[in-house]
């Protein structure tokens, strides 16, 4: 099983539809997550933090199951320029010092259409 | 001001030249990271310092050298470049462990 895994998409949905991504993680000690969003050739910027069992910044929702070992992000009522590559990432929590660097996804490429 | 700035943006350069990508940061971070990217293989690891006197390879790091100049200060170097060098590369910092990275705006390199 890969260490974290992520449906590659592509998503198209239409403007205003609500979509979800689904990321599992092979290491129950993960403590943390993150999700990046990266758009074409540009560096990837930090969307969201989740220390716990979820986070909510406006239109977007991440939700951590760690029984099932699995995060999700949420997008509602999606606009074009939320079109970009998702990074579900945790910190690997290996303590023969490599802890604190991360596990990418390879992500998922949603496009939105008007 | 980026908090994260890497120089140059863009670069070509032939093949068995030395090139150096620089990394600066006004985060204050302890962690400084350098990556690749290729298309369809997501974000690779090259090395991390997780402060000045400490270097690390990370899963890709033959052909390449990096240095700690400063806490804020990490910079890549290709000895001798090879075209399958070709690539986008980044910096990031983060504080701890179990923080998130922040990432500079990248690299384009390109080796003929």
């Amino acid at each position: 099983r890969k260490e974290v895994e992520q449906d590659p998409g592509p998503f198209n949905v239409p403007e205003g539809a609500t979509v979800a991504f689904n990321c599992t993680y092979s290491n129950s000690a993960s403590q943390s997550f993150f999700w990046y969003r990266q758009d074409c050739r540009k560096e990837p910027k930090l969307l969201m933090s989740v220390y716990s069992s979820g986070n909510e910044d406006g239109r977007f929702t991440a939700q951590l199951n760690r029984a099932s070992q699995y995060i999700s992000l949420l997008i509602r009522d999606s606009k074009l320029s939320d079109s970009a590559t998702y990074l579900c990432v945790t910190p690997k929590p290996d303590y023969g010092g490599s802890q604190g660097n991360l596990i990418f996804g390879k992500g998922t490429k949603l496009s939105v259409k008007p | 001001d980026a908090d994260v700035t890497q120089t140059p943006r863009n670069r070509i350069t032939k093949t068995g030249k030395r090139i150096m990508l620089e990394c600066s940061q006004t985060k204050g971070h302890d962690r400084m990271y350098w990556y690749r990217q290729d298309p369809g293989l997501g974000l690779r690891l090259i090395y991390y310092s997780f402060d000045v006197k400490d270097i690390n390879k990370g899963e890709i790091s033959d052909g390449y050298s990096v240095s700690r100049q400063a806490q804020a200060k990490f910079s890549l170097s290709l000895e001798s470049a090879i075209p399958n060098q070709t690539a986008l590369y980044f910096c990031a910092t983060s504080g701890h462990s179990n923080q998130p990275q922040h990432f500079g705006d990248g690299t384009r390199l390109s080796i003929l």
